[in-house]
């Protein structure tokens, strides 16, 4: 029964192409939340969602267009990926904000 | 910024041996959070402490806080290969609407 889940697990594609990353969580959560962790670790947010709500866009290229189709759900789609976009990207989820986290186990995206 | 910062950055012990990591915030904060990360795997939450605790335990874990000096501390003690990892401290943001997390420690247990 996982919590939060993400998938793919792992993403491959060239640059200028569009994907997607789907994230779930079956926690009965109000937030969710995207993450960017680079290649030295560093966790950053991105956005987050409130009941289906943009709470935080965190000066996100616009390329990246976070969905919340109802409150388990919380998609990120992402246009004319660029070598810089290469990362983990994690989602997790919360009862409120900053309460604890519930994390996923990360999308590795490579653009190559 | 908000962000919590850690020290040491990477710290090496012997299985077996206590290790204590730290991190220093800048403004007051209503509480506190260390996660740890395994290899290639998601931030697993391990102990939120609160402005008004000073010190809390979850089974080899102990955290302190000290918001006079703006610092908490995380102790594993008797640790053991398991417990390699990197170690993150996280606060709340300005408003509370987010979580920001420091750098983080990378704890090697050596066999």
């Amino acid at each position: 029964d996982t919590a939060v889940s993400q998938t793919p697990k792992y993403l491959v594609t060239q640059m200028g192409n569009d994907k997607s990353i789907k994230c779930e969580q079956n926690l009965g959560h109000d937030t969710m939340y995207w993450y960017k962790q680079d290649s030295k670790k560093f966790l950053k947010i991105m956005f987050s969602y409130n009941n289906k709500e943009l709470i935080i866009n965190e000066t996100v290229p616009n390329r990246f267009s976070p969905k919340s189709p109802d409150k388990a759900h919380l998609n990120l789609h992402i246009n004319s990926l660029e070598l810089g976009d290469s990362a983990v990207y994690f989602c997790a989820s919360s009862y409120s904000a900053a309460d604890t986290q519930y994390f996923g186990p990360g999308t590795r995206l490579t653009v190559l | 910024s908000q962000q919590g910062e850690e020290d040491p950055q990477a710290l090496s012990i012997q299985e077996g041996e206590n290790a204590t990591m730290n991190c220093s915030y800048k403004t007051s904060i209503n509480n506190l959070q260390w996660y740890r990360q395994n290899s290639g795997r998601g931030l697993v939450h391990l102990i939120l402490i609160r402005s008004n605790e000073r010190e809390k335990h979850s089974g080899r874990l102990r955290v302190t806080l000290d918001t006079s000096k703006k610092s908490s501390s995380l102790l594993i003690t008797a640790s053991r290969a398991a417990d390699t990892a990197s170690y993150f401290c996280a606060t709340p943001g300005d408003g509370d609407d987010k979580i920001i997390f420091g750098k983080g420690t990378r704890l090697h247990i050596l066999p």
